[in-house]
């Protein structure tokens, strides 16, 4: 167990669904960040939330939002989806001011 | 745009062979290159690097930067089926809150 959880694990969902995703930062950690991996590619960033403030954002559609709440779990919504959003969606969590990525073992959304 | 290319993209060898796996990097302002395991699910930090010429070893593995050529390289010595996985690079720089700029990865499959 990395100390990052993310729920649900798998879901599966029809396209034009909006599903939400969870995550639960490592202790202590401030910094969460989303990735998208699709099938055979790379990590994509999404978007990095610090201390409940967006700090960046990646390659995040606008369908996509995010958000982190006081007590520094964050959300994922991923809204009207489309066939080409399955894929498995990564948090990670780093301490203030380090790379130190720990990530959680990821949500596989699979949209039929 | 920063960049970060990983080749070969996929490798298949015998157990017992030695393997080397390469990052080069066009990362503005760089900071550091980090290298990350993904077996079947999250990935999981290898290695650091900051400094050039400096190798960090971890068991059979080690790894190095050059940060003149701006490459990395991981090495894999005695290789066991147990190191088949997707092998990460990831640049990082000195302006970016601490994101990750991610090749596409290196998969490799180690045959008994």
């Amino acid at each position: 167990d990395s100390g990052v959880t993310q729920t649900p694990k798998h879901l599966i969902t029809a396209t034009g669904q909006r599903v939400t995703l969870r995550c639960s930062p490592r202790s202590g950690d401030l910094s969460v960040y989303w990735y998208q991996q699709s099938l055979d590619q790379g990590l994509q960033f999404l978007i990095q939330y610090y201390n409940g403030e967006e700090r960046a954002k990646g390659n995040i559609l606008e369908r996509f939002s995010a958000q982190q709440f006081p007590d520094l779990h964050s959300e994922l919504n991923l809204s009207s989806l489309e066939l080409g959003d399955s894929a498995l969606y990564f948090c990670a969590s780093s301490p203030s001011g380090s790379y130190g990525y720990t990530f959680g073992s990821g949500t596989r959304l699979t949209v039929v | 745009e920063d960049k970060v290319v990983q080749s070969p993209l996929s490798l298949v060898v015998h157990e017992g062979d030695t393997v080397t796996l390469n990052c080069s990097y066009e990362v503005t302002n760089f900071r550091s290159l980090l290298w990350y395991k993904q077996e079947k699910k999250a990935p999981t930090f290898l290695f650091m690097l900051t400094s050039s010429g400096i190798e960090k070893k971890s068991g059979r593995l080690s790894s190095i930067l050059d940060k003149k050529e701006l490459f990395s390289i991981l090495n894999i010595t005695a290789t066991q089926t147990g190191d088949s996985a997707v092998y990460l690079c990831a640049g990082t720089d000195m302006d970016s809150n601490y994101q990750l700029i991610w090749g596409a990865g290196t998969k490799l499959i180690i045959k008994p």
